[in-house]
Parts: structure tokens; C-alpha cells; sequence
């Protein structure tokens, strides 16, 4: 299975600092997910990157890819308390006729107020 | 739009109970999937479905049968339930092979067997 597995494992950091996570795969991918997950919530998608992207933003988001190292990282910038959730990186492989998505364990982030 | 939603939002099983877990999508979405997150981890995948009348297993499909009559719903149904089907359970649904090839979650189900 192309599981992401994200690292650091759990981050807290205080209010407007910047967050960084990372992701590492193991096989060429389509493209890679991020996902939000709030406490007893769902995952909630934030941003897609193409394996033939390198950098992409959202809003206050960043996520990079470098696909010779098999990796990517989600940069949150300006961070809030209402950032407090678990990432979750997936990646995508190639004819993946379900368009399936494995996730790795997450990344928790606290961002103290 | 409603968009992913899940029936019930709580249950408590005995071991050897049966039930049905239901998701519905009014996104009008082809795919459809059913993981479980066990505390601390991440998602795994039990069963998905790429179209009506069509599943297929997942990473982790012992246990578990699904069934998608309709386009809109997709049915978990655990025949036997065991302690270690103790979980919160998690429905997606995504266009087929859509450029945004986004997975839109329901709110989840937490079950617990005892």
C-alpha cells in the first residue's frame, strides 16, 4: 500500500508561529493529498499537489513537493488556535482504479493561544 | 447540500451482534469508501465501491460485508461483531477520476462492542 507517513508526530507551537509537518512515500505517486482532521470529526481535504508540481499555496497553506526524495511538508503560516487538528498526508498512486488513498498515523498539532 | 452523512452517530454492540452501517452522498459521486480509525492512527481502508452494484475489498475487509444497491448509499454491515471492531468508522465519497480527486468525509460513527 503507498501509505504517507507524516513526521513530527505531535507539534505544539504557540499562536502565530509557523507550523511545518512533513510527509515521506515509498513509490511514484499521481498526485498527494493533505487533510484536515478536527477532534470527533472527519477528514476535511485541503490541498492537493500533482506529481508535477513543486510548490502550491492556499490561503495560508504551503505545501511543497520533491518528488527525487519522495516527499512533501504542509506549511502553515500565521498559526491559530482554531489550527488545532491532526494532517494527514495521502498519497495517490498511479492506476489506482478506485482512486484510493492511503493515510499515514497524522501529524497533532497544538497551537496554544 | 447535505454532502457525506452517516446513520448512527453512536452504537454499542455485544459481541456477536449484527448491524448496518449506512452513508449517504447527495454529491452525486461514483466512488464511495468505508475505513476505520482506531485510536492514535490513521485511516484504514476496508471496502470501497466504484460505481452502483459494484465493491471491492480494502486494506483491512475481514469481517466486514458492504453493498451499494443505490448510487447515493453505501451499507457496512458487521454480521458478527467482535471487540476488535471497536472503532470509529468513517464513509468518503469522491467523483471517478475527477480532476479534483478530493475524498469528502461524513462525520464518522463511533462503534463500540463489548
Amino acid at each position: 500500500s503507498q501509505q504517507g507517513e507524516e513526521d513530527p508526530q505531535a507539534l505544539s507551537i504557540q499562536e502565530g508561529e509557523n507550523a511545518t509537518m512533513n510527509c515521506s512515500y515509498k513509490t511514484s505517486i499521481n498526485n498527494l493529498q493533505w487533510y484536515r482532521q478536527n477532534s470527533g470529526r472527519g477528514l476535511v481535504h485541503l490541498i492537493l499537489i500533482r506529481s508535477n508540481e513543486r510548490e502550491k499555496h492556499s490561503g495560508r497553506l504551503r505545501v511543497t513537493l520533491d518528488t527525487s526524495k519522495k516527499s512533501s511538508s504542509l506549511l502553515i503560516t500565521a498559526s491559530r488556535a482554531a489550527d488545532t487538528a491532526s494532517y494527514f498526508c495521502a498519497p495517490r498512486q498511479y492506476n489506482n482504479a478506485g482512486n484510493m488513498l492511503t493515510f499515514g498515523g497524522g501529524t497533532r498539532l497544538m497551537v496554544k493561544p | 447540500n447535505a454532502g457525506v452523512t452517516q446513520t448512527p452517530k453512536f452504537r454499542v454492540l455485544k459481541t456477536g451482534q449484527s448491524m448496518t452501517l449506512l452513508c449517504a452522498q447527495d454529491m452525486n459521486h461514483e466512488y464511495m469508501y468505508w475505513y476505520r480509525q482506531d485510536p492514535g492512527m490513521g485511516l484504514r481502508l476496508i471496502h470501497y465501491s466504484v460505481g452502483e452494484g459494484t465493491t471491492a475489498k480494502g486494506e483491512v475487509p475481514d469481517g466486514y460485508n458492504v453493498s451499494r444497491l443505490k448510487k447515493q448509499n453505501f451499507l457496512l454491515g458487521l454480521e458478527s461483531a467482535a471487540p476488535s471492531q471497536t472503532s470509529v468508522y468513517f464513509c468518503a465519497s469522491s467523483e471517478a477520476g475527477g480532476p479534483s480527486d478530493t475524498q469528502y468525509f461524513g462525520p464518522g460513527t463511533r462503534l463500540t462492542v463489548l
